[in-house]
């Protein structure tokens, strides 16, 4: 199956720093999504990104699908962008889609 | 207003008993799924329904059986519950592409 590996595992901040996220998948793919899990447990759909580059404010993911990686950059963090960040992806006519190991941020005020 | 809800959000239970988690959406969508993450945090999907047919059961045991009444809901029931099943279990739903999940259901099983 597709295989989906997300750097780095582990990640701290101090309030302010940028930082990327990078997620790299084994095969061509017809849907990715990111998606910030808060230290509450719930999960957010950041963006549906299958190619090409998209801004939410502080956020932005760009996506090249012919070399099979996705970034994810977040700017001047604060401390309520802690929580794992996990790349999802979906290989043409799967229907399914399978997430990555995801990168957990820590931001320190 | 909430999009995808899930009930109840807490289950601890003993070995061996049969248990349900209920999850409705609101959002009007076709697709609605299961999915499990363990103590790692890994998430792995474990049924897809598609306008009330299951369209995916991805190799989990029989004892989780997946229901249906219309597309607005998707509960699942456990039977015979196993250590093994302790896990966050979330519901999830989309219209083709964006998925929108549940604020998940944690199970313990003593």
């Amino acid at each position: 199956g597709i295989q989906v590996e997300q750097s780095p595992p582990d990640l701290i901040l101090q309030e302010g720093a940028n930082s990327t996220l990078r997620c790299n998948f084994s095969d061509s793919v017809n849907n990715l999504q990111w998606f910030h899990q808060n230290p509450w447990g719930q999960l957010i759909n950041l963006f549906y990104i299958p190619s090409g580059t998209k801004q939410n404010g502080r956020l932005s993911a760009t996506t090249v699908a012919t070399e099979r990686y996705s970034l994810l950059y977040i700017s001047s963090s604060q401390t309520t962008d802690s929580g794992v960040y996990f790349c999802a992806v979906e290989k043409y006519n799967t229907d399914k889609l399978i997430f990555g190991t995801g990168t957990r941020l820590q931001v320190f005020p | 207003d909430t999009a995808v809800s899930q009930t109840p959000k807490y289950l601890v239970t003993q070995m061996g008993n049969d248990k349900s988690i209920k999850c409705e959406q609101n959002l009007g969508h076709d697709t609605m799924y299961w999915y499990k993450q363990d103590s790692k945090k890994f998430l792995k999907i474990m049924f897809s329904y598609n306008n009330k047919e299951l369209i995916i059961n991805e190799t989990v045991p029989n004892r989780f059986s997946p229901k249906s009444p219309d597309k607005a809901h998707l509960n699942l029931h456990i039977n015979s519950l196993e250590l093994g099943d302790s896990a966050v279990y979330f519901c999830a739903s989309s219209q083709r592409d964006t998925q929108y999940f549940g604020p998940g259901t944690r199970l313990t099983v003593l």
